[in-house]
């Protein structure tokens, strides 16, 4: 299986800074097929990017991401007060589909 | 608009049996895939298993192969996971989500189902 690695464990930031988060993966991802997801406290995750780079409908443009083979980005260019959450991120390029472990976006 | 409704919370004794459900509605049940995601208390997301309610075809995780089973009634538009015999590690919020192909993300998720194993 494909191990993600998400980095850091934890963001702490203010409103309107800009956010930078990691996702290595332990081999190269087929197709870059490299999925974004935010949950909020005791709701569901929420698809925000996919195939890497491409936004999901209705998601706001300060999320966008980057990156290939073994390492990709998710950038929040600023961060508004809903965006503090958990980001995890999948890849579905390689079978079993996996998960990372996660990154906290705290406000500081 | 795509819903996924799943059933309500569980609590249940080790070695009990129990299925929960996903009831998928705007959108044509059997053209996309669902998935089942583990979120074990505090911890992050596990990809369980998908199922294609067009013609049943099922793939499980190595980790949750014989362990679950997902199944799908089309005539309904539900998913299903099911277990024969819970243990307290299978504590957990049950997440169901749809996916436009085997090897996709998830781009619709249900609100979840927690499941609690305590003796």
């Amino acid at each position: 299986d494909i191990v993600l690695t998400q980095s850091p464990a934890t963001l702490s930031l203010s409103p309107g800074e800009r956010a930078t988060l990691s996702c290595g993966a332990s081999q190269s991802v087929s197709s870059n097929y490299l999925a974004w997801y935010q949950q909020k406290p005791g709701l569901a995750p929420r698809l925000l990017i996919y195939d890497a780079s491409r936004g999901a409908t209705g998601i706001p443009d300060r999320f966008s991401g980057s990156g290939s083979g073994t390492d990709f980005t998710l950038t929040i260019s600023r961060l508004e007060p809903e965006d503090f959450a958990v980001y995890y991120c999948q890849q579905y390029g390689n079978s079993p589909p996996t998960f990372g472990g996660g990154t906290k976006v705290e406000i500081k | 608009e795509v819903q996924l409704v799943q059933s309500g919370a569980e609590v249940k004794k080790p070695g009990e049996s129990l299925k929960i459900s996903c009831k998928a509605s705007g959108y044509s049940f059997t053209s996309y895939w669902i998935g089942w995601v583990r979120q074990m208390p505090g911890k992050g997301l596990e990809w369980m298993g998908i199922i294609f309610p067009g013609d049943s075809d099922t793939r499980y995780s190595p980790s949750f192969q014989g362990q679950v089973t997902i199944s799908a009634d089309k005539s309904i538009s539900t998913a299903y996971v099911q277990w024969s015999s819970l243990k307290a590690s299978d504590t957990a919020m049950y997440y169901c989500a749809r996916s436009l192909r085997v090897a996709k993300h998830f781009d619709s998720w249900g609100q979840g189902t927690l499941v609690t194993v305590s003796s």
